[in-house]
This record gives structure tokens, C-alpha cells and sequence, in this order.
């Protein structure tokens, strides 16, 4: 499976724009990048996903690089709420989720 | 919707005992998951299942069983607890849309083997 590295941890001021990277080099065509969050003592909570077009949600903004090789989670203002670790994934046909070590994200009141 | 959920959210174990851990889920998804979470590590898949009676080992599966008689239900055995399994076990669902659907997640069972 193709594997993701993200920056251990990052830290943004509350109300700022946050930009998480993730890159994945070795992605394959079928693959879809998704990004998921963990709140401390909480099951992790899907937040976007995409396969080559940015994506936009209610919750952030993925912008995919044009040759796939990385990625970035745009959160538009950060709230304290949004601290977390942020998972970037790949996942293709076999459907399965494999989970790197994430970013720590850190938001400063 | 309940979503996904776990059953028990806590327990202690002594070393060499057995226990099962539940997870049901209600949105008729067909792929369900099994993870387990390590202080200040990402999640790692222990076995998933892509469909009702089949099931599937994923990077960690030693020392655990699991079963998907229903399509509801996916459970995760430990048939002689050891210390190592103590952990946050996470369990997810998903549809079988080839990467293009998300995934939904419990809240967790926090295992302490001692």
C-alpha cells in the first residue's frame, strides 16, 4: 500500500487559516486520498476526501497537487475545536484504511 | 442512527483470559474493520472484513480472532489475553465503493491486560 509522511506537529492561532500537508509519492491512479481527525479519546472522524479535483466540505478544503504526489487539508479558520491529530490516507479497491502517525495539530487561543 | 458502536467501552483482563469485543453498526455497510491504537501511535489494522462470512488479516492480527456471521455485527477475540494487547481497539465501517466512501468509526474499547 502507498504510504503518506506528514509533519509530526503543527500549530496555527485561532481563527487563522490552516494549511496540513501530506505527500504521497508513490500513489497509484485508483488511489483516493482521505484525511480524517482524532480528538483526544475519540474515534477518528472522517473529514474529506478526493481522488484527482480539489474538494470542499463544510468542514475544510482539499487541494490535491496535479500530479497527485501530494496533498493538502485547508482548514479556513481554525477554532480550538480543531485540535487534533489529522490523518492523510490512501485507499484504493481493496477499500482498506492504513493509518501513519498523523500531525498533531495544536491551535493557540 | 447509532452509527457504529462498540461493546464494551472498558475492560480489564488478567493475562491468559479470553474475551470478545462487539461491533455493530447500522448503515448496512459491508466492509467493517478492527483496529488498534498504542499511546501516541496512528491506528493499525489488525483484520477487516469485506463482506458478510469473510474475514481478512491486516498488518497486526497475532494473537487475535474475528467472525462476520452477520453483516451487522463483526467481533474481535482474544483468546489468551497477553500484556502487549492492552490498547484503544477502534472498529469501522465503510461501503464497498473502492476508496470513494469514508469510513465511520466507534468510540472505542480501552483494554488493560494485566
Amino acid at each position: 500500500d502507498a504510504k503518506t509522511t506528514q509533519p509530526n506537529s503543527m500549530e496555527s492561532n485561532e481563527e487563522e487559516p490552516v494549511h496540513l500537508p501530506c505527500n504521497h509519492s508513490t500513489i497509484s491512479g485508483t488511489d483516493y486520498i482521505h484525511w480524517y481527525r482524532q480528538l483526544p479519546s475519540q474515534g477518528p472522524e472522517y473529514v474529506i476526501h478526493g481522488l484527482t479535483s480539489n474538494v470542499n466540505n463544510r468542514m475544510a478544503s482539499l487541494a490535491i497537487a496535479e500530479d497527485r504526489k501530494s496533498s493538502t487539508l485547508i482548514l479556513h479558520r481554525a477554532t480550538l475545536r480543531d485540535a487534533a491529530v489529522y490523518y492523510c490516507i490512501l485507499t484504493n479497491t481493496g477499500n482498506q484504511f492504513y493509518f501513519g502517525t498523523g500531525t498533531s495539530l495544536t491551535v493557540i487561543p | 442512527n447509532a452509527g457504529v458502536t462498540q461493546t464494551p467501552k472498558f475492560r480489564v483482563l488478567k493475562t491468559g483470559q479470553s474475551m470478545t469485543l462487539l461491533c455493530a453498526q447500522d448503515m448496512n455497510h459491508e466492509y467493517m474493520y478492527w483496529y488498534r491504537q498504542d499511546p501516541g501511535m496512528g491506528l493499525r489494522l489488525i483484520h477487516y472484513s469485506v463482506g458478510e462470512g469473510t474475514t481478512a488479516k491486516g498488518e497486526v492480527p497475532d494473537g487475535y480472532n474475528v467472525s462476520r456471521l452477520k453483516k451487522q455485527n463483526f467481533l474481535l477475540g482474544l483468546e489468551s489475553a497477553a500484556p502487549s494487547q492492552t490498547s484503544v481497539y477502534f472498529c469501522a465501517s465503510s461501503e464497498s465503493r473502492q476508496g470513494r466512501t469514508e469510513a465511520f468509526f466507534g468510540q472505542g474499547t480501552r483494554l488493560t491486560v494485566v
